[in-house]
């Protein structure tokens, strides 16, 4: 079964638009999630790193206060794309861990679309 | 450099064969390893971890080359739905969690 819950699957809205993406972790309790994000026929690449109870950690080159993420319990993240444009478009990820080197289990990803 | 480089392909082949990829990663200080199997427009799901020693899984087996830094995978008697793209997944380091995607090896198979 399904290890990671992501919703909503597809978003496509306006330019200007915030857009809220929920990543749960169904089967443990996930002190650490991560957020993805993959453009089309490129790896995926790490966004930040989702740590419940306190402030996410960015990758270089992210923008903290466009991709606001909180981390509020021990099972949902979420991501928040503020004021979206066109090349915010992309396939958004999330995943968990259930421990050092282990693999991680994505959530089914979000394709947003900006007009 | 990227930390993990794969050749994208395609690999096209015909039902049955065997087919087989290598993934090069740049740090040496990587600890764990995967491949994950992604579909058109889906998520990357794990296919397998890949151990030290090698492994096999069905169909799949994987080999590490740490003094080549690279890993490879198998397919044998391939099937039509293992058309995918295959993704080489590393971690960054010893104690880090985080993980570093080559962009995929495309393989399709055909009737």
């Amino acid at each position: 079964g399904a290890v990671v819950s992501q919703h909503p699957s597809r978003v496509i809205c306006k330019s200007g638009t915030s857009v809220k993406i929920e990543c749960r972790s169904l089967d443990f309790q996930a002190t650490t999630m991560f957020w993805y994000r993959q453009f089309p026929k490129q790896s995926l690449m790490l966004m930040a790193t989702s740590n419940e109870g306190s402030k996410a950690t960015y990758e270089q080159g992210v923008e903290k206060d466009k991709f606001l993420i909180n981390h509020a319990s021990l099972t949902l993240s979420t991501l928040t794309v503020t004021s979206a444009h066109p090349e915010d478009s992309s396939f958004y990820i999330c995943s968990v861990r259930q421990g050092l080197s282990q693999p991680q289990h994505f959530g089914d990803g979000t394709r947003l679309s900006i007009l | 450099r990227k930390e993990v480089e794969q050749d994208p392909g395609p690999f096209n082949v015909p039902e049955g064969a065997t087919v087989a990829f290598n993934c090069t990663y740049s740090n040496s200080a990587s600890q764990s390893f995967f491949w994950y199997r992604q579909d058109c427009r889906k998520e990357p799901k794990l296919l397998m971890s890949v151990y030290s020693s090698g492994n096999e899984d069905g169909r799949f087996t994987a080999q590490l080359n740490r003094a080549s830094q690279y890993i490879s995978l198998l397919i044998r008697d391939s099937k039509l739905s293992d058309s995918a793209t295959y993704l080489c997944v590393v971690t960054q380091s010893s104690n880090d969690y985080k993980l570093s995607f080559g962009a995929g090896t495309t393989v399709t198979v055909r009737a």
